[in-house]
C-alpha cells in the first residue's frame, strides 16, 4: 500500500465547474500537505500547501486537510481550460534532516471549453 | 532564465549502456533532488543533496550514482541500463532541507530499448 493514495482519473469537467480532487494517506506522522500541478511534458510546480488540519484559500483554489480521516482535498472553483493538468498531492513529515516529500500518483484533469 | 535546467531532454539508448543526466539550478538553493516518474505518473524520490552532501538515498539500485560537484549542480549517472529504467527523471531544488517547496526541472525522458 502506498503512503499517499490518489484516484488517477481521468477527470473531465465543463468550463466553470467546481472540481474536487482528493487524496488519502496512511502515515499519521505527515504534517505538511501540498498540491503540485503538472502540465503535460513539464515538471511539477507547487500550487498550494497546508500545515496540519484546516483550509487554505488562494484565488480559485482551496486546499483542505482533515487529519482525523487522513484526507486531503483540493477544490478548484470556476475551472478554466488552462487548469487542465495532472494534479499531484504530496505529504511530508515535519521532523528529520530533510523535507522528504511523498507523492500521490496524480489525477489527470481536463476542463472542456 | 531557466531556474532548474536538465540535459538532455530526451535520451534513447540500448540496454547495457551507461548514460548521464545533468542538472543545474540558478536559484541559489542549497538542496537538490533526483526523482523518477514512471508511466503512471508516480513520482518517487531517489536522492537528495544538501550543499554537496548526500542526505537522502532511497532504495535505488547501485547502478544509479549521483554526483554533486557544487551546490548548483547535481548529475545522475546510470550504469548498465535496463528496460525498467525507462521513465522521466526530474531534478528539483529547494532553499534548504526543511523547506517543502521544491522547484522542478523540465525532466529527462529516458527510453531504454
Amino acid at each position: 500500500q502506498k503512503e499517499v493514495e490518489q484516484d488517477p482519473g481521468p477527470l473531465s469537467v465543463p468550463e466553470g465547474a467546481i472540481v474536487s480532487l482528493n487524496c488519502t494517506y496512511s502515515n499519521s506522522a505527515f504534517q505538511y500537505f501540498m498540491w503540485y500541478r503538472q502540465y503535460s511534458r513539464k515538471g511539477p510546480e507547487l500550487l498550494m500547501y497546508t500545515y496540519s488540519s484546516g483550509n487554505k484559500e488562494d484565488g480559485r483554489f482551496t486546499a483542505q486537510v482533515d487529519k482525523s480521516s487522513k484526507y486531503i482535498s483540493l477544490f478548484i472553483r470556476d475551472s478554466q481550460p488552462s487548469d487542465s493538468a495532472t494534479y499531484l498531492c504530496a505529504a511530508s513529515i515535519s521532523s528529520g534532516s530533510a523535507r522528504q516529500l511523498t507523492f500521490g500518483s496524480g489525477t489527470q484533469l481536463t476542463v472542456l471549453p | 532564465d531557466t531556474a532548474v535546467s536538465q540535459t538532455p531532454k530526451y535520451l534513447v539508448t540500448q540496454m547495457g549502456n551507461d548514460k548521464s543526466i545533468k542538472c543545474e539550478q540558478n536559484l541559489g538553493h542549497d538542496t537538490m533532488y533526483w526523482y523518477k516518474q514512471d508511466s503512471k505518473k508516480f513520482l518517487k524520490i531517489m536522492f537528495s543533496y544538501n550543499n554537496k552532501e548526500l542526505i537522502i538515498n532511497e532504495t535505488v539500485p547501485n547502478r544509479f550514482s549521483p554526483k554533486s560537484p557544487d551546490k548548483a549542480h547535481l548529475n545522475l549517472h546510470i550504469n548498465s541500463l535496463e528496460l525498467g529504467d525507462s521513465a522521466v527523471y526530474f531534478c528539483a531544488s529547494s532553499p534548504g532541507t526543511g523547506v517543502y517547496e521544491q522547484y522542478f526541472g523540465p525532466g529527462t525522458r529516458l527510453t531504454v530499448t
